[in-house]
């Protein structure tokens, strides 16, 4: 089975701009989270995603959206970026099921540099 | 609300010694845990987990890990690191809840794990 995919791996964006990630699951996966890596904060939840709606939140300001497809594809959305928005943007797949139990699987990243 | 500390920032270690990378928890809930490892530039990748039963738990790479539930403690050790065992190290836990309470996991800050020849 291919792993969970990123898109796109590296991107520069200046302040006030919005941009928008992807990730595309494990074939099966229902579940996509979404994390910040930061030096900074390190690893912090954004949200998760199943059946198309948002089914877990972190603390992280509304500039911050995702959504899910039907095809259980995800993206992220930052509107107005900022300088700390920079970051390693990881994306976790896993089978849905809604057990805390359940391993998540990640992709590459994709990281995001903010001038 | 659950919080993951590992003591450790760096660990620095030589080919073929032991190591143990310490990882400390706090919850009012029962929780799963895991450890995950991410190599330069490249994503976190599962170690091992550790979901109900046995305490010690053994993952890939030959690492293993030890639940203690009275100390919070799932520390994780390696009889011999290689210089390919370079890394960051990170410690994680998930709450354990009733229905549908989807999946967040909530990590510590890890662990650089640097070997000597």
């Amino acid at each position: 089975k291919a792993g969970v995919t990123q898109t796109p791996r590296y991107l520069i964006k200046t302040r006030g701009q919005q941009v928008t990630l992807s990730c595309s699951p494990i074939s099966g996966h229902r579940s996509v989270s979404w994390y910040q890596q930061t030096p900074g904060q390190g690893l912090q939840f954004l949200f998760e995603y199943f059946s198309e709606t948002q089914r877990n939140k972190g603390n992280f300001p509304g500039r911050f959206s995702g959504r899910q497809f039907s095809n259980s594809r995800s993206e992220m959305n930052v509107s107005t970026l900022e300088l700390g928005d920079s970051a390693l943007y990881l994306c976790a797949s896993s089978l849905g099921a809604g057990r805390s139990l359940e391993t998540q699987y990640f992709g590459p990243g994709t990281r995001l540099l903010v001038l | 609300a659950q919080s993951v500390t590992q003591l450790d920032s760096q660990v620095p270690v030589f080919e073929e010694a032991p190591v143990e990378l310490r990882c400390n928890y706090s919850s009012s809930v029962s929780v799963y845990l895991f450890w995950y490892v991410q190599y330069p530039n490249q994503g976190l990748q599962l170690l091992l987990k550790y979901l109900s039963g046995s305490t010690l738990v053994k993952g890939i790479n030959g690492f293993e890990a030890e639940f203690n539930k009275s100390q919070t403690s799932f520390h994780l050790r390696k009889p011999s690191v290689h210089i390919s065992d370079t890394a960051e190290y990170f410690c994680a836990v998930s709450v354990s809840l009733l229905g549908n309470a989807g999946n967040m996991l909530t990590f510590g800050g890890g662990t650089r794990l640097m070997v000597k020849p």
